[in-house]
């Protein structure tokens, strides 16, 4: 089926680390997006990317980082910069053909919590 | 500044009735579009309807119907026939421009509970 995937569906952070939340979609979308959705509230756009190699800051870019080395994959990081970093983290993607309705696909998200 | 308002933080509806869940949205560009999405309790952001600011009819999917009324800046989502497997949050989103890397922003969500 096609999709995308969020891994892990948990994660916990200590003080000072740094974690990698993993998003794949095998729907050949070029765009990809993470936001990030606090309790109670709408989603907020952390980074997105047009295209392989490519990505800009959204946002609430701070104390996160990404990278786009394989049009499936865009994985984000939670550095130790982020001092608020418990959240429900979703990643999306949209196919940017002409025809396209501009819609984004979601995972299903990961929750990460801070211990 | 762009901004999207639902101002109904939850609803009520008894199973089979419709329901109407209210968005507001404020922009100064003449091409955006607007999404419903559905949040169950599992988490997954679930895409239900799209409405393009051009677009003439309002958007049906299904159950599913947007109630577009340009004026006012409203684009209401109505729910026919309710059924328990509704029960969920419910985010309205508004894409600006045609082009770009298609930001969305989103409304506070509405919670909706349907009733056997």
């Amino acid at each position: 089926d096609g999709g995308i995937t969020q891994s892990p569906k948990y994660l916990f952070r200590k003080e000072g680390q740094n974690v990698t939340l993993s998003c794949e979609q095998n729907l050949n979308h070029d765009a990809m997006y993470w936001y990030r959705q606090d309790p109670g509230q709408g989603l907020r756009l952390i980074y997105y990317s047009q295209i392989v190699n490519d990505f800009q800051k959204g946002d609430i870019a701070e104390g996160y980082s990404v990278s786009r080395e394989k049009k499936e994959s865009f994985p984000l990081t939670v550095t130790s910069a982020q001092k608020n970093p418990t959240a429900f983290y979703l990643c999306a993607s949209r196919n940017t053909g002409n025809r396209a309705k501009n819609i984004q696909y979601f995972g299903a998200g990961t929750r990460l919590s801070v211990l | 500044a762009q901004k999207i308002t639902q101002t109904q933080p939850g609803m009520f509806v008894q199973e089979k009735e419709a329901v109407t869940l209210d968005c507001t949205y404020d922009t100064s560009d003449q091409s955006y579009g607007l999404f419903w999405y559905k949040q169950p309790s599992s988490g997954e952001m679930i895409f239900l309807i799209y409405q393009g600011s051009y677009d003439e009819q309002n958007a049906t999917e299904g159950r599913y119907s947007l109630n577009f009324q340009k004026a006012r800046k409203s684009a209401n989502l109505v729910i026919s026939a309710s059924q328990l497997g509704d029960s969920a949050m419910y985010f309205c989103a508004m894409r600006e421009g045609s082009g770009g890397y298609n930001k969305l922003i989103f409304g506070a969500g509405t919670r909706l509970a349907v009733h056997p």
